[in-house]
């Protein structure tokens, strides 16, 4: 099993780009997860799905949104990047309900110009 | 201030030696909580979950104190491999999960 997988591993974007980032698991999990994350801010909850077709904001979701066709993926769109939106993107899933253990994908490195 | 603090760090100890982190919360609602470990450019991984009761799992040992809002990791007989950022996590409601920033951990030979 290949548990979390994220694409691309790095990307470097121009000011006002769009992009979008794919997270994709094969354990069958229920809930998605994408956070970013930051120096000294820790990883911060930009989106969340609770089953395909469904999504829901986190703490930090202005500039993003979100889609969950199919169950084992969650994409991660950027409509205009900005320099802000420079971040390491980590993906995550964990099995439905109660406090399941999320398994994180590897990161995705993202430079904004 | 933020919703989950942390010990600064980093925390630089020689192997063997027993180092204890501490963290606290400010949402008194926070329903659950977590220790994940993160390696220098890896992704997180789970540690442990923290129960009221404390728990322990080999080495490690997790506390928890809702009063105080307030979390521990104790690690015993510190090794090499121990060397990480260990993250506190809080559960708030829903599946929104907080994440303190980090305490860095280096055991050296």
């Amino acid at each position: 099993n290949a548990g979390v997988t994220q694409t691309p591993k790095f990307r470097v974007l121009k000011t006002g780009q769009s992009m979008t980032l794919l997270c994709a698991q094969d354990m069958n999990h229920e809930y998605m997860y994408w956070y970013r994350q930051d120096p000294g801010m820790g990883l911060r909850l930009i989106h969340y799905s609770v089953g395909e077709g469904t999504t829901a904001k986190g703490e930090v979701p202005d500039g993003y949104n979100v889609s969950r066709l199919k169950k084992q993926n969650f994409l991660l769109g950027l409509e205009s990047a900005a320099p802000s939106q420079t971040s390491v993107y980590f993906c995550a899933s964990s099995l439905a309900g109660g406090d399941n253990e999320q398994f994180f994908g590897p990161g995705t490195r993202l430079t904004v110009l | 201030r933020k919703e989950v603090e942390q010990d600064p760090g980093p925390f630089n100890v020689p192997e063997g030696a027993t180092v204890a982190f501490n963290c606290t919360y400010s949402n008194s609602a926070s329903q659950s909580f977590f220790w994940y470990r993160q390696d220098c450019r890896k992704e997180p991984k789970l540690l442990m979950s923290v129960y009221s009761s404390g728990n322990e799992d080999g080495r490690f040992t997790a506390q928890l104190n809702r009063a105080s809002q307030y979390i521990s990791l104790l690690i015993r007989d510190s090794k090499l491999s121990d060397s990480a950022t260990y993250l506190c996590v809080v559960k708030r409601g829903g599946q929104n999960f907080v994440f303190g920033p980090g305490t860095r951990l280096s055991v050296l030979p």
